[in-house]
């Protein structure tokens, strides 16, 4: 049971350039979420899905889309990276109706776009 | 809409000493949890406590205790006989609504001393 894992760990971009984040959690979660941690401002939600087939937009999306591939995987893609989206990007999963509603993250991924 | 605020950027202790960490929220969900996360440097959230809002009684975990003024919107982390492995950054967090995404404060970055 790995729980919610990311990939890749660190990526260096150059402006202009796109890639994809991928997370996927093995615990049969409901709802998926996107956050980035820039430094002295905390997490910020990016994007969520509630569930299979449904995505949100959340605090700061501009720049990014998501995709929920199956119930397993949300994916975060830039399109056009752009040195502000350089931050540390969690992804985290919870499990509706549970006590706490809680949620699980995984260990980040520390993009630096030049 | 939810914010928390966090107004200690910094604190120390000494080993086997207490600190208090402190948060305060606010939120217009009626229902809605309350979280203490631990990011040491590793990057990765790590749980520490959890407070349900309709429940009056302050949750512990351990050494981990909270205060929570439901009144007041305040929830402070007491932390117990502090141990080196304490020193991390802590983050407050509230969670509500439909689906019950995450708002964070700033944190605090917490420092034990030998």
């Amino acid at each position: 049971n790995a729980g919610v894992t990311q990939t890749p760990k660190f990526q260096v971009l150059k402006t202009g350039q796109s890639m994809t984040l991928q997370c996927a959690q093995d615990m049969n979660h409901n709802s998926m979420y996107w956050y980035r941690q820039d430094p002295g401002m905390g997490l910020r939600l990016i994007y969520y899905s509630a569930s299979e087939g449904t995505t949100d937009k959340g605090e700061v999306p501009n720049g990014y889309n998501v995709s929920r591939l199956n119930k397993r995987e949300f994916s975060l893609r830039l399109e056009s990276a752009a040195p502000s989206q350089t931050s540390v990007y969690f992804c985290a999963s919870r499990l509706a109706g549970t006590d706490y509603n809680e949620q699980f993250f995984g260990p980040g991924t520390r993009l630096t776009v030049l | 809409a939810q914010t928390v605020t966090q107004s200690q950027p910094e604190m120390s202790v000494q080993e086997a000493e207490t600190v208090t960490l402190s948060c305060t929220y606010d939120t217009s969900e009626n229902n809605y949890y309350l979280f203490w996360y631990k990011q040491p440097p590793s990057r990765q959230m790590i749980l520490v406590i959890r407070q349900e809002a309709y429940k009056q009684q302050n949750a512990t975990e351990n050494r981990f205790s909270v205060n929570f003024q439901k009144a007041a919107k305040s929830f402070s982390l007491k932390i117990s006989d502090s141990q080196l492995g304490d020193t991390a950054m802590y983050f407050c967090a509230s969670s509500g609504g439909s689906n019950y995404k995450l708002t964070f404060g700033k944190g605090t970055l917490l420092t034990v001393n030998p």
